[in-house]
């Protein structure tokens, strides 16, 4: 049982190019969620999906773009890649049980260095 | 939206005391409050967590204590040992995403 995969776990981009990180996950959840982390500013939500076909914008959502057109997976693309970009992202996962959400997984992270 | 304010930023203790980070929130309305470590390289990792019907939970050497009047949480760590050492991280949420504190780097010395 994976949980969260996400790929690549590295990667290198040159200003202006464009990206897409890929999260799967196999526990059957229906929410997902795109963080960044930054040194001493802890998890910053960018996007996430409340279901399947559905996507709505967090905290820091300029620059990216989602989709989440199967429920087992959740894409964030970039598509002009900035230095500001440079981060750690992870993508997570949850369900809901009489109305309380349960069961947060997060992936390994993926390192993005855009130079 | 929803503030997380966590402290200390950075915690040293020696092999054996306890450790304690501390949690604060604005919005009343949250109700869920879990705690996270994240070693080197990695995801964060559950390791417990607490709803706001609930005021103490244990499990093993791990606490976490909820004042919802006061909107603040706290995570007891007692007889602390060097596998804990890591970054540990508080995060509230409601009906929304979890939100996260920015993280308190916990050094244990032998």
């Amino acid at each position: 049982n994976a949980g969260v995969t996400q790929t690549p776990k590295f990667r290198v981009l040159k200003t202006g190019q464009s990206m897409t990180l890929l999260c799967a996950q196999d526990m059957n959840h229906e929410y997902m969620y795109w963080y960044r982390q930054d040194p001493g500013m802890g998890l910053r939500l960018i996007h996430y999906s409340v279901g399947e076909g559905t996507t709505a914008k967090g905290e820091v959502p300029d620059g990216y773009n989602v989709s989440r057109l199967k429920k087992q997976n959740f894409l964030l693309g970039l598509e002009s890649a900035a230095p500001s970009q440079t981060s750690v992202y992870f993508c997570a996962s949850s369900y809901a049980l009489t109305g309380e959400v349960r069961g947060y997984t997060f992936g390994s992270g993926t390192r993005l260095t855009v130079v | 939206g929803e503030n997380v304010e966590q402290h200390p930023s950075t915690l040293s203790v020696q092999e054996g005391d306890s450790a304690v980070i501390k949690c604060t929130y604005s919005d009343s309305a949250s109700n869920y409050f879990p705690w996270y470590k994240q070693e080197l390289g990695k995801g964060p990792q559950l390791i417990i967590d607490i709803r706001s019907n609930v005021g103490e939970k244990k499990d093993q050497r791990i606490a976490v204590t909820l004042n919802k009047t006061a909107k603040h949480f706290s995570l007891h760590i007692t007889e602390t040992q060097p596998e804990d050492s890591a970054v540990y991280f508080c995060a509230v949420s409601g009906n929304t995403p979890l939100v996260f504190g920015k993280g308190t780097r916990l050094s244990v010395i032998a």
